[in-house]
């Protein structure tokens, strides 16, 4: 019921491309899904954020989707750079307790 | 704001010797969360913290852990002894309550040889 399944593990892209991220959660009591971006050698960041009363989130090239019906949510990268790379966590969380993260997926964007 | 403060950034130790890991919350932040990242096991919840207290602590790895949370503005997480298995990146996070973001500080690197 806490877990939350992400995929793919690593992925690799062309500058230019839209990676897409996908996250399954089960627990329907989760009313917070954020995704944190981390590089090597530093703690993991917030990027983007969603509350299931929405479908869809964009903040600059960063957008998630957000599937209710299916337990469901995905983050695309439009337009991807070679800065982009870096290790993605989804998360979920209920009443802004503690979150469960996926496992990460790492993302390099090749020049 | 400074962020989430933690010490030491990297920790070197043998076998056996305890180690304390330190963490600072954002000011005003109520919860605060002790996570465990390897290559392995990927981010782990060690405990968390609401308001000074402890509310979860069924990641703590087994009795060699401990973490404390005297005040608002500091935590300590505890190792004794330490082994080779537990070396790690450790990171400490904070929220404020109501909302779901965590901020993480950035992390300890932990070598236990």
């Amino acid at each position: 019921q806490q877990q939350v399944k992400q995929s793919p593990q690593s992925l690799i892209v062309q500058k230019g491309g839209i990676p897409i991220i996908n996250c399954a959660y089960e627990n329907t009591a989760f009313d917070y899904f954020p995704w944190y971006q981390q590089f090597p050698g530093k703690g993991p960041a917030l990027l983007i954020a969603i509350r299931p009363d929405v479908s869809e989130k964009k903040e600059g090239r960063f957008t998630i989707s957000f599937n209710k019906s299916a337990k469901q949510f995905s983050l695309h990268i439009m337009d991807s750079q070679p800065g982009d790379s870096a290790t993605y966590f989804c998360a979920a969380s209920r009443n802004a307790g503690k979150s469960t993260f996926g496992d990460g997926t790492t993302l390099t964007v090749k020049p | 704001d400074a962020g989430v403060i933690q010490s030491p950034r990297h920790e070197v130790t043998e076998m056996g010797q305890e180690v304390t890991l330190r963490c600072k919350p954002i000011s005003g932040h109520n919860s605060l969360f002790w996570y465990r990242q390897t290559m392995m096991r990927g981010l782990e919840l060690l405990i968390y913290f609401n308001n000074n207290v402890p509310i979860d602590d069924s990641g703590m790895p087994e009795d060699r852990f401990s973490a404390k949370m005297p005040n608002a503005s500091f935590s300590t997480l505890k190792i004794q002894p330490s082994e080779p298995r537990d070396s790690a990146v450790y990171f400490c996070a904070s929220s404020r309550e109501g909302l779901g973001t965590q901020y993480f500080g950035p992390g300890t690197r932990l070598l236990v040889l």
